[in-house]
C-alpha cells in the first residue's frame, strides 16, 4: 500500500482527455513538489512533469500537471494509441528519508 | 546525450552479495545527486538509495538499510550499489537515475535502462 494513492487504471479514446490523480497528505505532496514519470512496459521511466507543472523540453504541452492542496493530478489530453503506459507520481516526505512513488496507474487508449 | 547504463546483476543465491554499477555520460557527473530506484517483478517503482554530488553522504531506505551501500567514483563518473545479505524480496530491476544539482529531491532524469537482479536458490 502506497502512501501516495493513484487509481490503478485509466483509460480512454483517441483524441479524449484523461486525468489520472494522485492523493498524498501535507507532509507530502502537500509541503512538496510532486513529479511525474510515464514508463511504456518493457522501458525505463521517463520524467513527463517536475515541480508540479513543469515540462522538460520534448515532453508534448499534451501532458500537464497540477496540484492542489495534498492531491496532484496528469492531465493527458489529445489521447494516442502511444500514450498507452504506466504512470507513476513522486514526493518527498517530510516524515521519511528518501523519496515516496505513487503505486502507480494502468492507463488504456481503447 | 546524458545517458545512464547499468551493469551488474544476475542471479544471486538467498544471503549473497553482488554489485551494481552505473556508468553516466554527457554531463558532469560529480555536479548530481544520484539515486537507485528498484521495481519488483509486476510492481510499482521504489527508491531505494541516494548519494550527494561529492559523494560523502547517502541515504537508503528503511527495507535496505544496512545491506545496501550506495558509491560513486566521479573521477570515473560511475555510480555504484553494493547489495549485501539479499532476500528473495530484493528480486527486481534496479535503475540508476539522475537527480538534481542542487538538493536531494526528484526529479529523476534520466533513467538508465535497468539491470535485472534475481535472488533465488
Amino acid at each position: 500500500q502506497s502512501v501516495l494513492t493513484q487509481p490503478p487504471s485509466a483509460s480512454g479514446t483517441p483524441g479524449q482527455k484523461v486525468t489520472i490523480s494522485c492523493s498524498g497528505s501535507t507532509s507530502n505532496i502537500g509541503n512538496n513538489y510532486v513529479s511525474w514519470y510515464q514508463q511504456v512496459p518493457g522501458t525505463a521511466p521517463k520524467l513527463l512533469v517536475f515541480r508540479n507543472d513543469q515540462r522538460p523540453s520534448g515532453v508534448p504541452d499534451r501532458f500537464s500537471g497540477s496540484k492542489s492542496g495534498t492531491s496532484a493530478f496528469l492531465a493527458i489530453s489529445g489521447l494516442r494509441p502511444e500514450d498507452e503506459a504506466d504512470f507513476y507520481c513522486a514526493a518527498c516526505d517530510e516524515n521519511l528519508t528518501g523519496v515516496l512513488f505513487g503505486g502507480g496507474t494502468k492507463l488504456t487508449v481503447l | 546525450e546524458v545517458q545512464l547504463v547499468e551493469s551488474g546483476g544476475g542471479l544471486v543465491q538467498p544471503g549473497g552479495s553482488l554489485r551494481l554499477s552505473c556508468a553516466a555520460s554527457g554531463f558532469t557527473f560529480s555536479s548530481y545527486w544520484m539515486h537507485w530506484v528498484r521495481q519488483a517483478p509486476g510492481k510499482g517503482l521504489v527508491w531505494v538509495s541516494r548519494i550527494t554530488p561529492d559523494g560523502t553522504t547517502t541515504h537508503s531506505a528503511d527495507s535496505v538499510k544496512g545491506r545496501f551501500v550506495v558509491s560513486r567514483d566521479n573521477a570515473q563518473n560511475r555510480l555504484f550499489l553494493n547489495m549485501y545479505s539479499l532476500t528473495t524480496d530484493d528480486t527486481a530491476v534496479y535503475y540508476c537515475a539522475r537527480g538534481t544539482s542542487i538538493i536531494a529531491d526528484p526529479p529523476f532524469d534520466p533513467w538508465g535502462q535497468g539491470t535485472l537482479v534475481i535472488v533465488s536458490s
